[in-house]
C-alpha cells in the first residue's frame, strides 16, 4: 500500500508568491522522518528539508518550510517567496528504519511528485 | 554542490555489454544507497550498504550487481541488461542507516540500454 501520498501531480505559483505543496503519509511507525527533496530536469535529486517525528517544532531551511501536523499525518512543504528556479518536480519521502537484526536500513519510500511551474 | 559524485552522467549500452555506474562520496557517511527512477515516476530503491556490507537487496535481478570497496565508493555493475532497465540511476548516502540524518544524494546516472 502507498505510504506517502502527494495529491498535487501539477501546480502553478507566480513569482514572488507562497506556494504550498501536499503530502500526507501513513506508518504504524513511532519514530519516522520526512523528507522534501526537489528535482530539476537534470535529474539531481536536491535535499530540501527534514522533519523527525519526535520534532515539537516545524522544520525550516531558508524559504522553506515544514509544515507538519502529526494528528492529521501531513507534511506540506511551503515555499515563500517563489523563483523562478525553484520549477523543479518535488517528491516528499518518508524514512523507515528497517530491521536492525539484519543490518537495518534507512529505506525512503516517495509520493507521486508534484510538478511545480512558477510564472513571471 | 552536490557532494555525492556519480559517473558517468550519461551511459548507453548494448544488451550484451558490461558496464559500471560508480558513486563517491567524501561525507564520511557509513550508509550508501542505490535507487532506480524510471521516467515520471518515483526513485525506488534497490540495494543498502551500512558499513560496506549490503544490508537491503529490495530483490533486484542479478544483472545488477553492487559492490562497496571501501566505505568511500559504491559501483553498480551492469551486465546483460534489457531496454526496460533504462532509467535514471541515483545514488545516496547518509551518516548512518538508521538515523535521523539527511540523506544526500548525488547527480544521477542516465542509462540507455539499446
Amino acid at each position: 500500500a502507498q505510504k506517502i501520498t502527494q495529491t498535487q501531480p501539477g501546480m502553478f505559483v507566480q513569482e514572488k508568491e507562497a506556494v504550498t505543496l501536499d503530502c500526507t503519509y501513513d506508518t504504524s511507525d513511532q519514530s519516522y522522518g520526512l523528507f522534501w527533496y526537489k528535482q530539476p530536469s537534470s535529474g539531481e535529486m536536491i535535499f530540501l528539508i527534514y522533519q523527525g517525528s519526535y520534532d515539537e517544532q516545524n522544520a525550516t531551511e531558508g524559504r522553506y518550510s515544514l509544515n507538519f501536523q502529526k494528528a492529521r499525518k501531513s507534511a506540506n512543504l511551503v515555499i515563500s517567496a517563489s523563483q523562478l528556479g525553484d520549477s523543479a518536480m518535488y517528491f516528499c519521502a518518508m524514512r523507515e528504519v528497517g530491521d536492525t537484526l539484519t543490518g537495518g536500513g534507512n529505506k525512503l519510500t516517495f509520493g507521486t511528485g508534484t510538478q511545480l511551474k512558477v510564472e513571471l | 554542490d552536490t557532494e555525492v559524485t556519480q559517473t558517468p552522467k550519461h551511459l548507453v549500452m548494448g544488451m550484451t555489454n558490461k558496464k559500471s555506474l560508480k558513486c563517491e562520496q567524501h561525507m564520511g557517511h557509513r550508509a550508501m544507497y542505490w535507487y532506480k527512477q524510471k521516467a515520471k515516476k518515483p526513485p525506488e530503491l534497490m540495494f543498502v550498504y551500512s558499513y560496506e556490507k549490503l544490508s537491503i537487496n529490495e530483490s533486484v535481478p542479478s544483472r545488477f550487481s553492487p559492490e562497496c570497496p571501501n566505505s568511500s565508493l559504491l559501483n553498480l555493475h551492469l551486465h546483460a541488461l534489457q531496454p526496460e532497465d533504462s532509467a535514471l540511476y541515483l545514488c545516496a548516502s547518509s551518516q548512518w542507516e538508521t538515523s535521523g540524518n539527511t540523506i544526500y544524494f548525488g547527480e544521477g546516472s542516465w542509462l540507455t540500454v539499446v
